[in-house]
């Protein structure tokens, strides 16, 4: 079967660095999605991977490792406007979306 | 601008109606999807459409309909069969998933 796994909720300080982790199990993979989602909006696309590593863009960045079935979303810098939930999809063998819970971030000044 | 519109942004309807919520989008997308999301759960999926004239049931399509009769449009409908319709739905265009606004969905 397929799961995916992540935090329901975490806190962190303006201008610090906090690191959100998703777990997941899946027979077929075609690539990790991560999306920000602000209260009452639509999800908004944030990364992709589909090979191991480290993607970087801007102060958000999201690795990938397919051996352990774990990946993350490191935000830099924080800011107030960051305080969102943060979800974690996977693309499975047919190319649909397996959507985790979602982590909601708290940003304290 | 280009985009994926749903309207309206809330929407209030009588319990034993059936309410349709549209989904249009002009970025020339072949695959468009529609998920349903409730507080503090994952999005699921309703139905999505790969091509024009075709569509395929996702996790949770009982009490839902579709068509999908040109490649801009993709409207559910949300039937009197649906045990539990209040929630956020979700249009989305392409595999990567981009999102239309949503609608939100109360039945009184």
């Amino acid at each position: 079967g397929q799961n995916i796994d992540q935090p329901t909720e975490m806190t962190a300080t303006e201008g610090a660095i906090v690191q959100i982790n998703c777990t997941y199990q899946t027979s077929g993979f075609n690539g990790l999605f991560w999306y920000q989602q602000h209260a009452g909006e639509a999800p908004t696309f944030l990364s992709y991977n589909v090979l191991d590593g480290l993607e970087e863009k801007g102060r958000f960045s999201s690795f990938l490792s397919r051996s352990k079935g774990y990946s993350y979303l490191l935000l830099k810098e924080l800011q107030m406007k960051d305080s969102a939930s943060y979800l974690c999809a996977l693309m499975d063998s047919n190319y649909q979306l397996i959507w985790g819970a979602g982590t909601k971030l708290i940003i304290k000044p | 601008d280009g985009g994926i519109t749903q309207s309206p942004k809330y929407l209030f309807r009588k319990e034993g109606q059936n309410v349709t919520l549209s989904c249009e989008q002009n970025l020339n997308h072949d695959a468009m999807y529609w998920y349903r999301q409730d507080p503090g759960q994952g999005l699921r999926l309703i139905y999505y459409s790969q091509i024009v004239n075709d569509f395929q049931k996702g996790d949770i399509a009982e009490g839902y309909s579709v068509s999908r009769e040109k490649k801009e449009s993709f409207p559910l409908t949300v039937t009197s069969a649906q045990k539990n319709p209040t929630a956020f739905y979700l249009c989305a265009g392409d595999n990567e998933q981009f999102f239309g606004p949503g609608t939100r969905l109360t039945v009184l």
